[in-house]
């Protein structure tokens, strides 16, 4: 089945830093990649909307130049947390859609 | 945009009792209506999904309903058991099937616990 990768699982960064969250798709090419965030105890958000090629659709009260997102290729997807707070400490999850959604598995950013 | 609205926001039953929860969504172009179920931080699993086409869909222990004119779906879960216990979350897109994506919206998400 359709498996997409997410790394890392686990990150914790400082007030003011920079955070990568990749997502791959490994054995097909998805043609958009949504990413959301999470809060604990609360349901998925969606940030962003990115296809390949493309600059990425943010949905609204998400800051673009923040969260900034690349999808060079059909099977790789950015997400990058740029100057870090506190308040960005989440769940975020990526999901690739090729006739179907796929989710990563992940990632729970803690900022200090 | 979709709205996807989710009742109840817990639920407590007994095992081997039935578990229902329901969502109803906005948008009448929505026309696929995933149901997810999240261990706690782990990614959510689809369990069942139904597209706008079809009324009742049924997996084992799972089914779920989807009423189009009321614009409401729900998710059955019979004799429940202890691993069910986990955050369920209905979700609505139009995207059934197409090769052209569109986002999911996610309701609110159901507790639900299965209690010996």
């Amino acid at each position: 089945g359709a498996v997409v990768s997410q790394h890392p699982s686990r990150v914790i960064c400082k007030s003011g830093t920079s955070v990568k969250i990749e997502c791959r798709s490994l054995d097909f090419q998805a043609t958009t990649m949504f990413w959301y965030r999470q809060f604990p105890k609360q349901s998925l958000m969606l940030m962003a909307t990115s296809n390949e090629g493309s600059k990425a659709t943010y949905e609204q009260g998400v800051e673009k130049d923040k969260f900034l997102i690349n999808h060079a290729s059909l099977t790789l997807s950015t997400l990058t947390v740029t100057s870090a707070h506190p308040e960005d400490s989440s769940f975020y999850i990526c999901s690739a859609y090729r006739y179907g959604y796929t989710f990563g598995s992940g990632t729970r950013l803690t900022v200090v | 945009g979709e709205n996807v609205e989710q009742h109840p926001s817990t639920l407590s039953v007994q095992e081997g009792d039935s578990a229902v929860i329901k969502c109803t969504y906005s948008d009448s172009a929505s026309n696929y209506f995933p149901w997810y179920k999240q261990e706690l931080g782990k990614r959510p699993q689809l369990i069942i999904d139904i597209r706008s086409n079809v009324g009742e869909k049924k997996d084992q222990r799972i089914a779920v309903t989807l009423n189009k004119t009321a614009k409401h779906f729900s998710l059955h879960i019979t004799e429940t058991q202890p691993e069910d216990s986990a955050v369920y979350f209905c979700a609505a897109s139009n995207s059934a099937g197409t090769g052209t994506a569109s986002k999911l919206t996610f309701g609110t998400g159901t507790r639900l616990q299965v209690t010996l």
